[in-house]
């Protein structure tokens, strides 16, 4: 069975620290993979988006794919307390099933 | 241009009782998803639908939930015979075709008493 795994937190950071969201994933023919951000009562939004290995800036976010040790990351520079919400991994199996993780919920403290 | 709209935001029934939620797509997605969140939990793949193709019905919990999309545009998710289990959050996202960034609606809070 395909598998996403976050760690469900929380994550608790001070404002202006480095925020660093962590996700594996067991299918090694996935190809493309996301964050979405979701507040409390609200839908999630995407935050970004990433096909290949490496790292991809915007802003104050930054992911980063490694396909060999099939994990991807988040880092969220200079924290703010509107941070604060659960992280969604999500990722694209092929024939367009995504599988979301179960989210990992970040506190930023003012 | 207009994001991805449910209906009802909120519905209240009783068990036993069958309800249908709405979701109409961006305009021009060929892709459509149903998910299912309960609360403080991640989301739930339910159904997927793309342009014509037959929907990949794998997550369906039951045979007491079904799905159609009409026109390769609104969908609507119905769950027969209700349960106290399937109260939960159902979004609907929608995506320029599969695989790409999913756009989620504002979802469906369902309390079956």
């Amino acid at each position: 069975q395909k598998e996403v795994e976050q760690n469900s937190g929380p994550l608790s950071v001070p404002e202006g620290a480095i925020a660093s969201l962590n996700c594996t994933y067991s299918d090694r023919g996935s190809q493309s993979f996301f964050w979405y951000r979701q507040y409390s009562g609200k839908s999630p939004e995407l935050i970004m988006f990433i096909y290949s290995n490496g790292d991809k800036e915007d802003g104050r976010f930054t992911a980063q794919l490694n396909k060999a040790s099939q994990y991807v990351s988040l880092l969220i520079r200079d924290s703010q307390p509107s941070d604060s919400a659960t992280y969604l991994c999500a990722v694209d199996t092929g024939g367009f099933k995504t599988i979301f993780g179960a989210g990992t919920r970040l506190f930023v403290k003012a | 241009g207009a994001g991805v709209s449910q209906s009802p935001s909120n519905k209240v029934t009783e068990k036993g009782k069958d309800v249908e939620l709405r979701c109409d797509p961006i305009s021009g997605h060929t892709a459509l998803y149903w998910y299912r969140q309960s609360l403080g939990q991640g989301l739930e793949f339910l159904i997927y639908f793309q342009g014509n193709s037959a929907p990949d019905k794998s997550g369906l919990p039951s045979d007491r939930f079904s799905a159609e999309r009409t026109g390769g545009s609104v969908s609507t998710l119905t769950i027969q015979r209700t349960q106290q289990e399937d109260s939960a959050v159902y979004l609907c996202a929608s995506s320029g075709t599969g695989g790409e960034t999913q756009y989620f609606g504002p979802g469906t809070r369902l309390l079956v008493l």
